[in-house]
């Protein structure tokens, strides 16, 4: 079954803290893995795009990262801000009906 | 650039009523992509349009259709409402719809929130 599996569901840190957020995938066929950062109320907002070939890419603090093989991504998120506290959410592109598997999210509060 | 918009903002529909919501995508963007979001079931993609084509579909039912007009705006429309169809309903824009191995950036509108009572 295709599905997107994301961990922690929720998390707080304190400001200035580093943090790393999960996503495993059984989506396949695979063409792309996106990170989307998603604030209350609004809709979400790109973070990073990766294909197959691609391991590391970063946007400002944000980093991901993909592992084909394992079918694993990493968002790491460096010296938070307030402004971070959102939901980020994993999406994998696959094909036809699979064309975007959507994460549960996880949530994250960073505290002053 | 106006980024992509959708209309209305809000809106509250009776159980058996049909609904059609609008959204306009960012100037030069062809692909347009519509996602239901709750928060039991997260977001899930509903279907995407590309030069007034069809080309991707979700796993929905077929009381949930779409459609896009030559400028690009599309809109969507859910027949016979329930009341689990209470979601976010988002829409996103892109240049063009990614083929395999390729993608485009995907811009989202802020959603129209439907309450169906």
């Amino acid at each position: 079954k295709n599905q997107v599996e994301q961990s922690p569901q929720s998390l707080i840190i304190l400001e200035g803290k580093n943090c790393t957020l999960q996503c495993n995938y059984t989506v396949s066929p695979f063409s792309n893995l996106r990170w989307y950062k998603q604030d209350t109320g609004r809709g979400p907002v790109s973070l990073t795009i990766m294909t197959f070939s691609e391991n590391t890419k970063s946007n400002g603090r944000y980093t991901a990262t993909l592992d084909a093989d394992t079918k694993q991504s990493s968002l790491h998120i460096t010296a938070s801000q307030l402004s971070d506290s959102a939901s980020y959410i994993c999406v994998v592109s696959g094909g036809g009906t699979y064309k975007y598997i959507f994460g549960t999210g996880t949530r994250l509060k960073v505290l002053a | 650039k106006a980024g992509v918009t959708q209309t209305p903002r809000y809106l509250i529909k009776t159980r058996g009523q049909q609904v059609t919501l609008s959204c306009s995508p960012i100037s030069g963007h062809r692909s347009v992509s519509w996602y239901q979001q709750t928060p039991g079931q997260g977001l899930q993609f509903l279907f995407e349009y590309f030069s007034e084509t069809q080309r991707n579909k979700g796993n929905f039912p077929g009381r949930f259709s779409g459609r896009q007009f030559s400028n690009s705006r599309s809109e969507m429309n859910v027949s016979t409402l329930e009341l689990g169809d209470s979601a976010l309903y988002l829409c996103a824009s892109s240049l063009a719809t990614g083929t395999s191995g390729g993608y485009y950036e995907q811009y989202f509108g802020p959603g129209t929130r439907l309450t169906v009572t």
